[in-house]
């Protein structure tokens, strides 16, 4: 098993742009999640998916799509990217999103907004 | 709004020595989890703390959920190099969103 994995690793955006984070699980998790880690502030929550077809706002989700097609995929969308959005995003994983359920976290991508 | 508070934000010391860190709250969580993240790297779930009072151990590291499932505590007895790396505890809400406390970044000296 590949576990949860993350593309692009690190990107470059100007501001206004869009872009697609791409994070794909293979170990049939119907939970999926989106964070973005800033110094200081710890993990916050953006966006989550408790199974294909179903999603539904975190603490942070301004700014941010999100869609779940199938039950391996969970992509965030910037539609315009801002200088605020500027973070490491960590995608992650569990079984069913009990709060006993591991979380499964992927290596992470690494945004800059100019 | 419900928050973890950790404490302390960082701390380093010499490798042999014991410590306590601490994920605090004023509000009631079903369960609490401990996360260990090294650099570049997502977090790696340690322990999930489910029962108040509970006291769990990971070799040299033993956790335990406070009686009133209010906070939580991560012990490290004989601190090795290795253990390096930012502690995250979390705990889902009653809104059923996982929340993060802001992490303690511990650096164990050679």
């Amino acid at each position: 098993n590949a576990g949860v994995t993350q593309t692009p690793k690190f990107q470059v955006l100007k501001t206004g742009q869009s872009m697609t984070l791409q994070c794909a699980q293979d170990m049939n998790h119907e939970y999926m999640s989106w964070y973005r880690q800033d110094p200081g502030m710890g993990l916050r929550l953006i966006h989550y998916s408790v199974g294909a077809g179903i999603t539904d706002q975190g603490e942070v989700p301004n700014g941010y799509n999100v869609s779940r097609s199938t039950t391996e995929d969970f992509p965030l969308r910037l539609l315009s990217a801002a200088p605020s959005q500027t973070s490491v995003y960590f995608c992650a994983s569990s079984y069913s999103g009990s709060d006993t359920d591991t979380q499964y976290f992927g290596p992470g991508t690494r945004l800059t907004v100019l | 709004t419900q928050l973890l508070e950790q404490s302390p934000q960082f701390l380093s010391i010499q490798e042999g020595e014991n410590l306590t860190v601490y994920c605090n709250s004023s509000s009631v969580f079903s369960s609490l989890q401990w996360y260990r993240q090294e650099p570049g790297e997502g977090p790696v779930l340690l322990v999930t703390v489910v029962t108040g009072g509970e006291v769990k151990k990971l070799k040299r590291l033993t956790f335990q959920f406070g009686d009133a499932r209010k906070d939580s505590s991560l012990h490290i007895t004989a601190a090795q190099p290795g253990d390096t790396g930012l502690y995250l505890c979390a705990g889902t809400a009653d809104n059923d969103k996982i929340i993060f406390g802001k992490g303690t970044r511990l650096h164990i000296l050679p």
